[in-house]
């Protein structure tokens, strides 16, 4: 069955890095793209980014872009993102996410995120 | 950036009463790319409809969707003791995604 493991969430201080990793097993991942969703805390969803299957389509929400860069090794079935610079308003669950019916043009990606992983907490704070 | 607005806030009702969920987009959004979720307490989201009206694989039918112009309406027919949760639109055509606020169907 499919499953998305997220990793690499904790502690930070503002001004710090922090990467996570998202593992992917029980389907072809050369075949999807793959994107980043977070949740802070009570709050509602926000989409910060994807990447195409070949990683040569990639978008960033304006509240993370030129902080975090997301990449993905489809040798090891797995995303990534790195996130710098970060802030309090960075603290949030976040998701990693595909579809299973979606298509990527240099436009940008498009299709709704049918599997998720169970997310990691990363907590920004002194 | 395509603003989705959800309405009402929070909606309080019954086992067994029909609820409605509404989503507005600030600007054009392509039903193809407009899609429902389900979110409960320390989970992630479900996907419950894309493409405005279709449902995901295992949905019950007492979910549905339409479409009418920027309007988008989620409908669940009979709500049951599973369904109380928080609801997400999305649109994910294009370059940028978003999601709506969020509406709480809470237990009346």
């Amino acid at each position: 069955q499919v499953q998305l493991v997220e990793s690499g969430g904790g502690l930070v201080k503002p001004g710090g890095s922090l990467s996570l990793s998202c593992v992917a097993s029980g389907f072809a991942f050369t075949d999807y793209y793959m994107s980043w969703i977070r949740q802070a805390p009570g709050q509602g969803l926000e989409w910060i980014s994807y990447i195409s299957s070949n990683g040569h389509t990639i978008y960033y929400s304006d509240s993370v872009k030129g902080r975090f860069t997301i990449s993905r090794d489809n040798a090891k079935s797995s995303l990534y993102l790195q996130m710098v610079s970060l802030r309090a308003e960075d603290t949030a669950v976040y998701y990693c996410a595909f579809a299973s019916i979606g298509y990527c043009r240099s436009a940008g990606c498009e299709g709704a995120p049918d599997y998720w992983g169970q997310g990691t907490l990363v907590t920004v704070s002194s | 950036e395509i603003v989705l607005t959800q309405s009402p806030g929070t909606l309080s009702l019954s086992p067994g009463e029909r609820a409605t969920l509404s989503c507005r987009a600030s600007q054009s959004v392509s039903s193809t790319f407009l899609a429902w979720y389900q979110q409960k307490p320390g989970q992630a989201p479900r996907l419950l409809i894309s493409g405005a009206s279709r449902r995901a694989a295992g949905i019950p039918d007492r979910f549905s969707g339409s479409a009418s112009g920027t309007d988008f309406t989620l409908t669940i027919s009979r709500l049951e003791p599973e369904d109380f949760a928080v609801y997400y639109c999305q649109q994910n055509g294009g370059s940028f995604w978003t999601f709506g606020q969020g509406t709480k169907v809470e237990v009346k």
